[in-house]
C-alpha cells in the first residue's frame, strides 16, 4: 500500500472549516483513500473514503486531486468535539496501515 | 445498531502472567481484526479473521500471542506470557467483508499495562 504524509499537528478555530491535507504521491489506480479519527481514549472512528471522485457525508467532505497524489479532508464547521488525531490511509490490499496522523486541536 | 464491544476496558498484570481480551463484532460482520496501539503511534494490525478462519496473522508474535474466532462471531486474543513491551491498547474492529471498499468499525479498546 502507498505511504501517506500528514502534518503532525494543526489548529483550527471553532466554527471555522478545518482542512486536513494528506500526500500520497505513490498511490496506484485501485487504491482507496480512507480517513479515520481517534478521540482521546476511544477507538478510531470511520469518517469517509473515496477512490477518485470527491465524496461528502454528514461528517465531512473528501477532496481528491485529479492526479490522486493528494487529498484534503474538510470538516465544514469544526467544533471542540472534533479535537482528535486524524489518520489518512491509502488502502490497496485488504488491510489498513495507520501512520502517526495529524493531531487537530479546535480552539474556542 | 450496536457497535463493537470489547472487555475488559482496562487490565493491569505483571510480566510473565497471561491475559485474555474479548471482542463481539457488529452483527453480520464477517471480518474481524485485532490491532495493537502503542502510546503515540497508530494502530498496527495483528490478525484478521474471515468468519472463523485466519486470513492474515503475519504481524502476530506467535510465540506469545494467540487468537481465535471459533464460531465466526466473538473472538478472543490471548497473551502468554506477557512482556513489558506488550503494554498497549488492544483494539478490535469488524467489517462486512475483507474488500477494500468496506469500512472497518472499531471498539473502544482494552488498555493493557504490564508491570
Amino acid at each position: 500500500d502507498a505511504k501517506t504524509t500528514q502534518p503532525p499537528s494543526m489548529d483550527c478555530a471553532e466554527g471555522r472549516a478545518a482542512n486536513l491535507p494528506c500526500n500520497h504521491s505513490t498511490i496506484s489506480g485501485n487504491e482507496y483513500v480512507y480517513w479515520y479519527r481517534q478521540i482521546h481514549s476511544q477507538g478510531p472512528q470511520y469518517i469517509i473514503h473515496g477512490l477518485k471522485n470527491n465524496e461528502t457525508n454528514e461528517m465531512a467532505s473528501l477532496i481528491i486531486t485529479e492526479d490522486r497524489k493528494s487529498s484534503t479532508l474538510i470538516l465544514p464547521h469544526a467544533t471542540l468535539r472534533d479535537t482528535a488525531v486524524y489518520y489518512c490511509i491509502v488502502r490497496g490490499n485488504n488491510d489498513m496501515r495507520f501512520g502517526a496522523g495529524t493531531r487537530l486541536t479546535v480552539k474556542p | 445498531e450496536a457497535g463493537v464491544a470489547q472487555s475488559p476496558r482496562y487490565k493491569i498484570i505483571e510480566k510473565r502472567q497471561s491475559v485474555a481480551f474479548w471482542c463481539n463484532p457488529i452483527s453480520g460482520h464477517a471480518t474481524l481484526y485485532w490491532y495493537q496501539q502503542i502510546l503515540g503511534q497508530g494502530p498496527k494490525l495483528l490478525i484478521q479473521f474471515q468468519n472463523n478462519g485466519v486470513v492474515d496473522d503475519s504481524q502476530l508474535p506467535k510465540d506469545r500471542f494467540s487468537a481465535e474466532r471459533l464460531k465466526g462471531v466473538d473472538s478472543t486474543l490471548k497473551i502468554q506470557p506477557a512482556k513489558l513491551e506488550d503494554s498497549a491498547v488492544y483494539l478490535c474492529a469488524s467489517s462486512l467483508g475483507r474488500d477494500r471498499t468496506y469500512e472497518q468499525y472499531f471498539g473502544p479498546g482494552t488498555r493493557l499495562t504490564v508491570t
